[in-house]
């Protein structure tokens, strides 16, 4: 079955405790993203990654890390969250092909920090 | 980055067609128009994308001005599931950044 999963799908830390979020596709994807989602700020891109060795900033990227050894996987790192970083994260990912171009969800990951 | 407006919410009585506009007034040439949903507790899922010409799918039909400022997603008859939050959004050339907006949250009335 095609899908993105993300680990963990909950967690509550602590201010400063570096955590890291994995996220991983099954579909040969390229193209993969980070979003958070916030009450009425809607879903905003943290980062995006074209390729492998290849990421780039989205709109919201202050405080956060990414990389991309490998096509599958896309972790997001924390290295000291702070409590404005409590968020649902989604991973998300494509091929980008302007004819299919459907970007597949992950279930998302709801971060409380403490 | 091209941005979108949508109405915030909207309500449709279940079996009766829906139509969710959009207006992008500073859309590029080369941007494609997508509608993701995003049911209660889920990630977004994609809907349909076109670029000039009206786009027709199992899930939705979108019509997409002649000017290219303007678009509705239609859904031709309502069912309770399709209660949710949708998007539209444009995508650069380049796909890389992606814009969802604050969406509309349709809601359907039984």
């Amino acid at each position: 079955e095609a899908q993105v999963t993300q680990n963990p799908r909950y967690l509550i830390t602590v201010t400063g405790k570096k955590l890291t979020v994995t996220c991983s596709q099954n579909m040969n994807h390229e193209y993969m993203s980070w979003y958070r989602q916030d009450p009425g700020l809607g879903l905003r891109q943290i980062y995006y990654s074209m390729n492998v060795e290849v990421t780039d900033k989205g709109d919201v990227p202050e405080g956060y890390k990414v990389s991309r050894k490998e096509k599958r996987n896309f972790p997001l790192i924390l290295e000291s969250p702070s409590p404005n970083q409590t968020s649902l994260y989604f991973c998300a990912s494509s091929s980008p092909d302007r004819v299919q171009d459907e970007q597949y969800f992950g279930p998302g990951t709801r971060l409380t920090v403490t | 980055d091209a941005k979108t407006t949508q109405p915030n919410s909207m309500e449709s009585n279940e079996e009766e067609p829906v139509h969710l506009p959009c207006n992008h007034s500073t859309i590029s040439g080369t941007d494609y128009i997508h509608w993701y949903r995003q049911l209660p507790s889920q990630g977004p899922e994609y809907v349909i994308h076109g670029l000039t010409s009206n786009v027709n799918n199992r899930m939705a039909s979108l019509a997409i001005a002649e000017d290219r400022k303007s678009s509705t997603l239609i859904l031709h008859r309502a069912t309770l599931r399709d209660a949710a939050v949708y998007y539209c959004i444009l995508r650069g050339y380049n796909f890389n950044k992606f814009y969802f907006g604050s969406g509309t949250k349709l809601n359907v009335k039984p």
